[in-house]
C-alpha cells in the first residue's frame, strides 16, 4: 500500500463548478499535512496547509479526518486557471521528512 | 519566492559519465532535499541535509552522492549516470512549519 494514495484523474469540470479531491494516508504518526499545487513542467508550489479543525482560503477548503486517515480539498467556483495537479503531502512522522502523493489532475473547461 | 536557484535546467548527457546538479538558497534555511519526479511514482526523496555536512539518504539514493560545504549549495552527483536517472530533479528547502519550497527543477536526459 502507498504512503499517501490520491485518485490521479483526470477531473474534468466546467468554470464555477465545486470540485473536491481526497487522499489517504497510511502511517498513523503523521502530523503534518498539505496541499500543493504542481502546473505542468513546473516546481510545486504550495497551496495551503491542513489543520486538524479545516481551514479556508478563499474558494479553498482543506479538511483532515484523523480517525479514518484521508484529507480533502474542495474548490468552489473553479477557474480556468485552477487547472493544474494537486498533490497530498503528509510527514512521515518525524519532522524532516514528508511524503508526496503522485497527484490528482484537474482541468476547468470554459 | 525562496530564493531557490538549480543549475544546470537541462543537461543531455551520456551513459557512464559523471553528472553534477547544483542547488543554491539565499535564505539560510538550514534543512535542503533533493527529490526526482518520474510519471506515476511522484516526488520522491534522493538525499536530504539537515546542515552543513549533514547529510542522510532517502528511499532512493542508490547511484546518487551529495554534499553541503556550505549553507547556501547543495550538489547532487550521480557518479556515473545510467538511462533509469532520466528524470526532473528539484531541489527544496524546509520552511516555517515544515512546509516545504521548491526551485524550478533541473531536466535531465541520460543518453
Amino acid at each position: 500500500r502507498k504512503e499517501v494514495e490520491q485518485d490521479p484523474g483526470p477531473f474534468n469540470v466546467p468554470e464555477g463548478a465545486t470540485v473536491a479531491f481526497n487522499c489517504t494516508y497510511s502511517n498513523s504518526a503523521s502530523q503534518s499535512f498539505f496541499w500543493y499545487r504542481q502546473d505542468c513542467r513546473k516546481e510545486p508550489k504550495l497551496l495551503m496547509s491542513v489543520y486538524s479543525s479545516g481551514n479556508e482560503d478563499g474558494r479553498f477548503t482543506a479538511q483532515l479526518n484523523r480517525a479514518s486517515q484521508y484529507i480533502s480539498l474542495l474548490i468552489r467556483d473553479s477557474k480556468l486557471s485552477d487547472s493544474a495537479t494537486y498533490l497530498c503531502v503528509v510527514n512521515n512522522g518525524r519532522t524532516d521528512k514528508l511524503i508526496f502523493g503522485t497527484g490528482t489532475r484537474l482541468q476547468v473547461f470554459p | 519566492d525562496a530564493g531557490i536557484t538549480q543549475s544546470p535546467r537541462h543537461k543531455v548527457t551520456e551513459t557512464g559519465t559523471p553528472v553534477t546538479l547544483r542547488c543554491h538558497q539565499t535564505e539560510n534555511h538550514r534543512y535542503m532535499y533533493w527529490y526526482r519526479q518520474d510519471p506515476g511514482h511522484g516526488l520522491r526523496l534522493i538525499h536530504y541535509s539537515y546542515g552543513v555536512k549533514d547529510t542522510d539518504k532517502g528511499e532512493v539514493s542508490d547511484g546518487y552522492s551529495v554534499s553541503r560545504s556550505k549553507t547556501e549549495d547543495f550538489l547532487l552527483t550521480l557518479e556515473s549516470a545510467t538511462s533509469s536517472q532520466t528524470s526532473v530533479y528539484f531541489c527544496a528547502i524546509r520552511a516555517e512549519q515544515e512546509t516545504q519550497y521548491f526551485g524550478p527543477g533541473t531536466r535531465l536526459l541520460v543518453l
